[in-house]
Order: C-alpha cells, then structure tokens, then sequence
C-alpha cells in the first residue's frame, strides 16, 4: 500500500489541453516535494510546498498543497509534448521521505 | 555546483553475480538515500546514510546492503543476485537542514539475466 495515492496513474493528452493531477494521503507532511523523471534519467525536483493552502507558479505550472497538508494537485496549462514524463510527489515527515508511484503523462502534438 | 553523480549509468549481470554501485553526493550534503524504481513497484526506498551511519532502511532483504564513507560518498551492494533485481537504482542527496529534499542523480540502470 502507498503512503501517497497519485492519480491518475496515466494520462495522454494532446498539445494544448490543461490536466490536474492528484497526491493524496492519510497522513500530514511537512512539505511536499513534486519531481518530473523523464525516461533513463533521475526525477528532477520541480516545487517545494511547505504551508497548507500554499499556491505555488511555475509558468504553465501551478501546485496546491491542502489546508490539512495531507494532498497536493498539480495543474498543467496548455500542455506541451516537453511537459511529458512521470510526475512523482513525496511528502516528508520527521526526516523521512516517501514517494507515490507517480503519473505518467504523454502529450502527445 | 555539481550534482549527484552515479556509476556505472548500465550493467549488466547475471544471476547469482553480486554487484556495486557507487553514487557521490552534491558537495556539502551528508545524507545519501537509495532506491530502487521499477515499473510496477514506483520508487521503493532502500536505506539512508547519514554521517556514515544508516539512519533509515526500508524493506528489502539482506543481499541489498550499503555504507557510506567519511566523504559521504555511498556504496550499495547486491548480493547473489536474482532476475527480479533488475532495476533502476537511484541514490539521492539531501541536506538535511532543508526539511530532507532529495536531489536524485540519473540512476544506475541494472539488467540481471
């Protein structure tokens, strides 16, 4: 069992369409990290959330750490094919760190 | 500054063989954690390494064992080695005074035949 259910598991979209993803969990986090791994390589930290409610903006990227700081979404606008790979989120707690399974998303052009 | 660097980035082996990974950490970060992704598991968390001293271990039999030198730099070993070993393994570094964000190398890519 996940600590931290990511969904959807997978989504394909075209060029130009917005997405949510989703990563939830039972239990609070003091932060919550969001990583893109593209194929053959190690994920890459995209945003740190630290405050339940925080919005956080990466250009086309906007993250959502819960009130609670049990969840966290992920909004893409006007995907692009560069916005492909697995987009994993891990929450820390007392020094521990623990990922979901991640969503796989291809944007397809 | 220079990232997580992990070696060798292929490997092959065949089973029963055992196996060394090396990862050097981002300078200054004394916190090196492994872990192993494959497709139908995600990432599942091995051990952590902290000033030498494994700090956190997940669940993962015996054969996978690690250390870490006086210059944080980490090993990880697999012993007698089985097909279902095949994998990426990742190590990430960490300061731990940022609240633990890990900083992943590029993975060891470890084919078991």
């Amino acid at each position: 069992t996940q600590l931290l259910e990511q969904s959807p598991q997978f989504l394909s979209i075209q060029e130009g369409e917005n997405l949510t993803v989703y990563c939830n969990s039972s239990s609070v986090f003091s932060s919550l990290q969001w990583y893109r791994q593209e194929p053959g390589e190690g994920p890459v930290l995209l945003v740190t959330v630290v405050t339940g409610g925080e919005v956080k903006k990466l250009k086309r990227l906007t993250f959502q750490f819960g009130d609670a700081r049990k969840d966290s979404s992920l909004h893409i606008t006007a995907a692009q094919p560069g916005d492909t790979g697995l987009y994993l989120c891990a929450g820390a707690s007392n020094n521990d760190m623990r990922f979901g399974a991640g969503t796989r998303l291809t944007v397809k052009p | 500054k220079a990232g997580v660097t992990q070696t060798p980035r292929y490997l092959i082996k065949t089973r029963g063989q055992q196996v060394t990974l090396s990862c050097s950490p981002i300078s200054g970060h004394r916190s090196v954690s492994w872990y192993q992704q494959t497709p139908g598991q995600g990432l599942q968390f091995l051990f952590e390494y902290f000033s030498e001293t494994q700090r956190n271990k997940g669940n993962f039999p015996g054969r996978f064992s690690g250390r870490q030198f006086s210059n944080s730099r980490s090993e990880m070993n697999v012993s007698t080695l089985e097909l279902g070993d095949s994998a990426l393994y990742l190590c990430a570094s960490s300061h731990r005074l940022d609240g633990n964000i890990q900083y992943f190398g590029a993975g060891t890519r470890l084919s078991v035949l």
